[in-house]
């Protein structure tokens, strides 16, 4: 059973670009929750999404929007990128909203 | 709202050594609390979580934890520390009732010496 899977593992874009990030929840989750974690910090919630729309999210500009496919993965994408936004992007997958999640390896975007 | 206070960010223990990994929280309700650890370039595992009833909760690995109201701590414990526990832990706190979307502490690095 493959558990949360992200890709790509590694990234490094150029500020002012956009990039997407992908996820692919655990087998049987249907709610995905992604995580800002910036170097020597704890995750920070971004956004949720469950039915296939962002249900909550956290204190991030409209820059970062995502979505949810009908299969359950999701995007996370993040325009007009800063130096700042460099950091480890989590997922993590649930079933249902009020449930443990399981999180992903994460992907390590660099803005140069 | 909630937060989480990790008291050290880096923590340095002998093998075979008692292991305290300090966690204080503020929540408005009785929170949901959790332990996370995250090995180099991993994502986050799950350790330990309370929700309610007992207030020593055994997680994984040999890790306890208890939750003091009082104390508003819910600090995490190993008795003997092995090589393989060197890791990133981090404290979350959740509101009940709501989506269990948990609000992280800024974590504290495990060193184990030989």
């Amino acid at each position: 059973d493959a558990g949360v899977t992200q890709s790509p593992t590694h990234l490094i874009k150029t500020r002012g670009q956009q990039v997407t990030l992908r996820c692919s929840p655990k087998s049987g989750h249907d709610t995905v929750s992604w995580y800002q974690q910036a170097l020597g910090q704890g995750p920070q919630f971004i956004f949720q999404y469950y039915e296939e729309e962002e249900r909550q999210r956290g204190n991030f500009p409209d820059r970062f929007s995502g979505h949810q496919f009908p299969n359950y993965s999701s995007e996370l994408n993040v325009n007009a990128l800063l130096l700042g936004d460099s950091a480890l992007y989590l997922c993590a997958s649930s079933l249902g909203r009020q449930t443990e999640a399981f999180f992903g390896q994460g992907t390590r975007l660099t803005v140069v | 709202a909630q937060s989480v206070t990790q008291l050290g960010s880096h923590v340095s223990v002998s093998e075979g050594a008692l292991v305290l990994l300090r966690c204080n929280y503020s929540s408005s309700v009785p929170p949901y609390l959790f332990w996370y650890v995250q090995y180099p370039n991993q994502g986050l595992q799950l350790l330990l979580k309370y929700t309610t009833g007992a207030t020593l909760v055994k997680g994984i690995n040999g890790f306890e934890a208890e939750f003091k109201k009082s104390e508003t701590s819910f600090h995490l414990t190993k008795p003997s520390a092995h090589m393989s526990d060197a890791a990133e832990y981090f404290c979350a706190v959740s509101a009940p009732g709501g989506s269990y979307i948990p609000t992280f502490g800024r974590g504290t690095s495990l060193i184990v010496h030989p």
